[in-house]
């Protein structure tokens, strides 16, 4: 079965560097996301790509965040000056057409900033 | 007010009995909504999914929407061990295009052989 491949699994990161968090998403899917869960909470939306843009970002994507889809098959999330209070699971999804078609979601990056 | 109540738990039952999971939401836009499951370190899996009142049945699930009181639910039959997760509620405003999900806090199930 195809899956949302997700590297790496765990990152250890400094406050104030910058992290690029990459996926693989499913390779007929259209619309790509990303969303995070802090330990102990919701799994929370951050931004949604489609058609090479952003179709919607939450507040909490902000200007430290950013995203790309560099060559067609490689999805990525950066951030560019972690804080402390980014250290959560980052979880990519994709869907071939909207939630009717369902969700796919990786298995996530554990980010921790230090 | 959140968007998307449940509660936390955690819940554990013996095997084989009857579970019930429940989400309400506030916002009447949510026309869509979806169970996941969770395992430990892992990405949500989608279970089921529906987009009107009543209730749609797969296998030993049950999912079951009010819209007029704005309460979802999801029953387990014949309970196993392998069913212990963390099960998400989670509602999304349309059924196509690049709609976010919003989701509940979760629910850990444990069922106990």
């Amino acid at each position: 079965e195809p899956e949302v491949t997700q590297t790496p699994s765990h990152q250890v990161t400094q406050m104030g560097q910058e992290v690029i968090l990459r996926c693989v998403p499913i390779s007929n899917h259209l619309y790509f996301y990303w969303y995070r869960q802090i330990l102990g909470q919701k799994v929370e939306f951050l931004v949604s790509f489609y058609n090479n843009e952003i179709s919607e970002k939450s507040e909490i994507f902000d200007d430290q965040f950013s995203v790309e889809r560099p060559d067609g098959s490689n999805f990525t999330l950066k951030i560019r000056s972690t804080k402390l209070e980014d250290s959560a699971m980052y979880f990519c999804a994709s869907s071939v057409g909207g939630p009717f078609y369902g969700y796919t979601f990786g298995s996530g990056t554990r980010l921790t900033v230090v | 007010q959140k968007e998307v109540e449940q509660d936390p738990g955690p819940l554990s039952v013996p095997e084989g009995a009857i579970v019930s999971l429940n989400c309400t939401y506030s916002n009447s836009a949510f026309q869509y909504f979806m169970w996941y499951r969770q395992y430990s370190r892992k990405g949500p899996e989608l279970l089921m999914y529906t987009y009107s009142s009543g209730n749609k049945e797969d296998g030993r699930f049950t999912a079951q929407v009010d819209k007029s009181s704005k309460y979802i639910s999801l029953f387990i039959r014949d309970s196993q061990p392998s069913d212990s997760a963390t099960y998400l509620c989670a509602t999304s405003g349309a059924i196509q295009g690049a709609q976010k999900l919003v989701f509940g806090q979760g629910t850990r199930l444990t069922i106990n052989p």
